[in-house]
């Protein structure tokens, strides 16, 4: 099982609609949940970290976190041409590899006007 | 924002030579240090995590004699593609980490082109 899953797309929403990305991770233990967004031919940029249970805003962001159901989801509002990028769900590692980051695979994400 | 830089941005290089990759944090200082590599349509494979002045610690499947990682300073890693070969073309991104769980930045990568 992979240690961090996700959808991997395409996933195509219309202009000013809401984005909706899924992400499930397989140990337990995680405990610092991050979201990044990458254009193509370019390194990845946090979008927002989530560490507790539920949900966390930041302009048109949402992070939703649900521990029990090892689930954590990326909520894209007023969804922008823009926004067409890979979302990628990421972990950090468990004890002395806390300081890693373990990515999924991405979705990618394509708002068309 | 703390920034970190790579250089060069892009590269070709023969099938045989060398090519060194630099990772700088620019305004801050990175305890630790990762390499990445991305192949196109795939996600970001941690190689190896890199701790100043000490040796690399390297993901399973990564080959260390292969890729050598340097740290030298608290601002500076050094990732060194040995013989390369074009199967090691790719994207290759570092990331340096504060020390807190939530400040890893990461660089802009560096395309590698082995011909």
């Amino acid at each position: 099982q992979k240690e961090v899953e996700q959808n991997s797309g395409p996933l195509s929403v219309p202009e000013g609609a809401i984005a909706s990305l899924n992400c499930t991770y397989s140990d337990r233990g995680s405990q610092s949940f991050f979201w990044y967004r990458q254009y193509s031919g370019k390194s990845p940029e946090l979008i927002m970290f989530i560490y507790s249970n539920g949900d966390k805003e930041d302009g048109r962001f949402t992070a939703q976190l649900n521990k029990a159901s090892q689930y954590v989801s990326l909520l894209i509002r007023d969804s922008q041409p823009s926004d067409s990028a890979t979302y990628l769900c990421a972990v950090n590692g468990l004890g002395s590899s806390a300081s890693k980051i373990i990515f999924g695979s991405g979705t990618r994400l394509s708002i068309r006007p | 924002g703390a920034v970190v830089s790579q250089h060069p941005s892009w590269v070709i290089c023969k099938s045989g030579t060398s090519v060194k990759i630099e990772c700088r944090s620019l305004d801050f200082q990175a305890t630790t240090m990762f390499w990445y590599r991305q192949f196109p349509k795939q996600s970001l494979m941690l190689m190896a995590t890199s701790n100043e002045g000490s040796k690399a610690t390297y993901e399973q499947g990564v080959e260390k004699d292969k890729f050598l990682i340097n740290h030298a300073s608290l601002t500076l890693s050094t990732l060194t593609v040995t013989s390369a070969h074009p199967e090691d073309s790719s994207f290759y991104i570092c990331s340096a980490y504060t020390g807190d769980p939530y400040e890893q930045y990461f660089g802009p990568g560096t395309r590698l082109t082995v011909t």
